[in-house]
């Protein structure tokens, strides 16, 4: 069975940090493109960071830049989000999603951001 | 970037048919969208990817009440013989290079 499993949500403190992890299974997870989506409380869905298969090329939305990291390691089939500096605007249901078109999604880890 | 365009909501009667609109921005007529369905509580799950001739690749397990069609920059999500199931956020997304843009989604009622 086709399936992402993420984990490291949890609450931070203003100006934190974090790291969640995405456990795939069941296709060849250096096939494909990977991404971090996200879901702010009772809004809708943003689209945070991604990277090519080799996780050589990435990519991050302008309101992450500079603080949010993502990679991936295909030996473990598993992608990560390290997020830095975070703030209160990053509270979010974070998701990560299989190739163009966000195909298969994980279950989703919450991240609160508070003091 | 392209923008992407939905209604925030609308509402049909069990059984019936309800169709949501995506609309591409000025330029992006020919782009392929993905819908996405998102029921209360719980994590996004993919419908299809959807072309601009109107040919559309749905995902393993949707029902065969969900169909695609495009016209011009508009593509849409039909959802034939409704279901009290079928009552969720329904969000459009695209790409354009390797940076995503999702609409505003389109809450489905079912009466």
């Amino acid at each position: 069975e086709v399936q992402l499993l993420e984990s490291g949500g949890g609450l931070v403190q203003p100006g934190g940090s974090l790291r969640l992890s995405c456990a795939a299974s069941g296709f060849t997870f250096s096939n494909y493109a990977m991404s971090w989506v996200r879901q702010a409380p009772g809004k809708g869905l943003e689209w945070v960071s991604g990277l090519s298969g080799s996780g050589i090329l990435t990519y991050y939305a302008d309101s992450v830049k500079g603080r949010f990291t993502i990679s991936r390691d295909n030996s473990k089939s598993t992608l990560y989000l390290q997020m830095n500096s975070l703030r209160a605007a990053d509270t979010a249901v974070y998701y990560c999603a299989k190739d163009r078109g966000f195909d298969i999604w994980g279950q989703g880890t919450m991240v609160i951001v508070s003091s | 970037q392209p923008v992407l365009t939905q209604s925030s909501s609308a509402s049909a009667s069990l059984g019936s048919s309800v169709k949501l609109t995506c609309t591409l921005s000025s330029g992006y007529s020919t782009y392929i969208i993905a819908w996405h369905q998102q029921q209360p509580g719980k994590a996004p799950r993919y419908l299809m990817k959807l072309e601009g001739s109107g040919n559309y690749n749905k995902g393993s397990g949707v029902p065969d009440r969900f169909s695609g069609s495009s016209s011009g920059a508009d593509r849409y999500l039909t959802i034939s013989n409704l279901q009290f199931e079928d009552e969720a956020d329904y969000y459009c997304e695209t790409w354009d290079s390797n940076t995503y843009v999702f609409g505003t989604g389109t809450k489905v009622t079912v009466l």
